[in-house]
């Protein structure tokens, strides 16, 4: 079936480097990209989004690329900080609904 | 504003007891949706709304969940009998078209209602 997922579960960075977190997305005919970061006990908190026809979308701190040849969807995230650590998704919009993936850790080295 | 509200946050129900969560969309949302979040998982949808319209309601995993909108403003999931694979955080979303500098389907959470079933 379809489905969106992560090539790496858990991320470790230090502080103040980039972060870079990676998704891979089946459904070619999706038209709406999301990324979310949840915290824990938290409901997930939108970052950024993209459609389609865009193949980069810049935002504060944060920056978002896919690639629709390769169907690959990344959040870069600069100067990472410590309260940038949580999980991390993406999803993809297939009609009114949201397909998330499984989530990337990201976790912040002080 | 406010954002999404849900209530309870956290809910323990003994195996076989009915519960009901609410959702308190923010103001002015005529989107609606319930998604089911498992420990360590992503979340998975539920069901849809669009005012007091239920449109999808492919993601409930049985006939014990039923969820609904009367007034198209406050939604409220209901499941019946609950069963422990049922124990999940239970999270509510609301969108709007043309919200200023967004994406019309931009889906903005609330912080979810654990429910634990014993």
């Amino acid at each position: 079936g379809e489905s969106v997922g992560l090539h790496l579960p858990t991320l470790s960075v230090q502080e103040g480097d980039n972060s870079i977190i990676n998704c891979a997305y089946s459904n070619s005919a999706s038209d709406y990209f999301i990324w979310y970061k949840q915290e824990s006990g938290k409901g997930p908190q939108f970052i950024i989004d993209i459609r389609s026809n865009m193949d980069k979308r810049q935002g504060q701190r944060v920056t978002v690329l896919l690639n629709k040849t390769v169907k690959h969807l990344s959040l870069q995230i600069a100067a990472t900080q410590p309260g940038d650590s949580a999980v991390y998704f993406c999803a993809e919009m297939g009609g009114n609904k949201l397909v998330f993936g499984a989530g990337t850790i990201l976790r912040v080295k002080s | 504003g406010a954002g999404v509200s849900q209530s309870p946050r956290y809910k323990v129900a003994k195996r076989g007891q009915d519960v009901a969560l609410r959702c308190d969309p923010i103001s002015g949302h005529v989107s609606l949706f319930w998604y089911q979040q498992a420990l360590g998982q992503g979340p998975e949808f539920l069901t849809y709304f669009q005012n007091e319209a239920q449109l999808d309601k492919s993601g409930l995993p049985s006939d014990r969940f039923f969820a609904e909108r009367p007034e198209g403003s406050v939604s409220t999931l209901k499941i019946q009998r609950t069963q422990q694979e049922d124990s999940a955080v239970y999270l509510c979303a609301s969108s709007s078209p043309g919200a200023s500098g967004r994406f019309t389907d931009t889906q903005y959470f609330g912080p979810g209602t654990r429910l634990t079933v014993l």
